[in-house]
């Protein structure tokens, strides 16, 4: 049973240009969150997705930056327009079911990926 | 400002030595925290949780307290290894639909 995938592990674009990031999330996992970490940082919590929808993205900044998890195929992560501020590390989890007061809410973490703008 | 923080970026131990790792988060109304490992490079590893309505759980060589007076969560790692060495996150569920994570303590073990 494959855990969570994330790809590219590390990505290198220049300012302007965009960065897509994709995350397969467990077999049987409906629930993806994507989070930043800076260097020296906390995992800071971008956006909750569950298929097709847009559940939580009170984390993720206004412009420039969306996320997506459709029916088929795995959720991705775009940049666009990459500033030098967005080099990060971004962490894919994937849930069974919404972490809530009610159900375990244990996130199974991705390797990360890293992107580095020049 | 965050709701998770830790009181130490750091924390050196020896090998066998028993470590402990505090965190403190602000709000009251959070009932359910967890304990994540995150070894250089990887992502975060689930160690240990705990809801409100309990003030200490066990796991392998590992507990977690919570002392919702003052609003502090700390783990114990019994028996420190080498293995151990890590960055040690708190985290706590905010609105049921998201972890908020502390900034981390560096866990250094040395033989």
């Amino acid at each position: 049973n494959a855990g969570v995938m994330q790809n590219p592990r590390h990505l290198v674009r220049r300012r302007g240009q965009e960065a897509r990031l994709r995350c397969s999330p467990m077999k049987g996992h409906s629930h993806v969150y994507w989070y930043r970490q800076l260097p020296e940082e906390g995992l800071k919590f971008m956006v909750y997705l569950q298929k097709e929808n847009i559940i939580d993205e009170s984390g993720m900044p206004k412009e420039r930056f969306s996320a997506e998890f459709p029916k088929e195929g795995p959720s991705i992560l775009r940049i666009q327009q990459v500033v030098r501020g967005d080099s990060a590390a971004y962490f894919c989890a994937s849930s069974p079911r919404i972490s809530s007061k009610v159900n375990t809410g244990e996130l199974f973490f991705g390797e990360g990926s890293r992107l580095t703008v020049l | 400002g965050e709701s998770v923080g830790l009181h130490l970026p750091t924390l050196s131990v020896q090998e066998g030595d028993n470590s402990i790792i505090n965190c403190a988060y602000s709000n009251s109304a959070s009932d359910y925290f967890i304990w994540y490992k995150q070894e250089s490079g990887k992502g975060p590893q689930f160690i240990i949780d705990i809801r409100s309505n309990m003030d200490k759980r066990q796991g392998q060589r590992v507990t977690v307290l919570l002392n919702k007076t003052v609003k502090h969560l700390s783990l114990q790692i019994a028996a420190t290894q080498p293995g151990d060495s890590a960055v040690y996150f708190c985290a706590e569920i905010l609105g049921g639909t998201a972890l908020i994570f502390g900034k981390g303590t560096t866990l250094s073990v040395s033989s």
